[in-house]
């Protein structure tokens, strides 16, 4: 009983590095989401999936690059890391969209010196 | 746009008291949804509730009772008889049919001290 499943938990890379946090769900569910968790700015979205091989930006897309090739999986790249990419990273994922339940993974806290 | 206004950043209370968690919403649609989540320590997110525009009712659950006003724009969240486990970050959220997206408030952190 997997449900959404986020790696790596931790990660602290070096401004310019490149990285994917990974994200799958075994849910069968359509729509798959990124947020970013900061202190006093609650949860933003990032970009989000309504489907395999369809993908849209959020509020705050810049320096993030997503696809979805498949319907399980939704992974997140950073290119280029820039130290105002620390935060914690949840992934979510629902059955039809951004205004079905949300269900999230643990978090992927990373860190960029 | 959608914008969620969650005004208290921390309150505390102590064992048993009551608290009510404040969430006003705004947006153009008039067909919304409305969010509560979870935040415990370890960090997880945890669904709590989910009502839609048309449903004004209040909801009851165990401790938890929202209270849904569309003429204040608020969805407000009360513990009943708070417990030390209740320790937590709370977001509202809001979501409409137009952009698929889901925008949250800050969040509130409740501290219930034993």
């Amino acid at each position: 009983n997997a449900g959404v499943t986020q790696t790596p938990k931790f990660q602290v890379l070096k401004t310019g590095q490149s990285m994917t946090l990974q994200c799958a769900q075994d849910m069968n569910h359509e729509y798959m989401s990124w947020y970013r968790q900061d202190p006093g700015m609650g949860l933003r979205l990032i970009h989000y999936s309504v489907g395999a091989g369809i993908t849209d930006q959020g509020e705050v897309p810049n320096g993030y690059n997503v696809s979805r090739s498949t319907t399980e999986d939704f992974p997140l790249r950073l290119l280029s890391a820039a130290p105002s990419q620390t935060s914690v990273y949840f992934c979510a994922s629902s059955s039809t969209g951004g205004w079905d339940i949300q269900y999230f993974g643990a978090g992927t806290r990373l860190s960029v010196l | 746009a959608q914008k969620v206004t969650q005004a208290q950043t921390e309150i505390s209370v102590v064992e048993k008291e009551d608290v009510t968690l404040d969430c006003v919403y705004e947006t153009r649609d008039t067909t919304y949804y409305l969010f509560w989540y979870k935040q415990p320590p370890s960090g997880e997110l945890v669904f709590l509730i989910r009502r839609n525009s048309f449903d004004e009712q209040n909801e009851i659950s165990g401790r938890y009772s929202w209270n849904f006003q569309k003429s204040t724009s608020s969805f407000n969240f009360t513990i009943t008889a708070s417990q030390v486990v209740d320790s937590a970050v709370y977001f509202c959220a809001l979501s409409d049919n137009r952009d698929n997206d889901m925008r949250f408030g800050a969040g509130t952190r409740l501290t219930v001290k034993p």
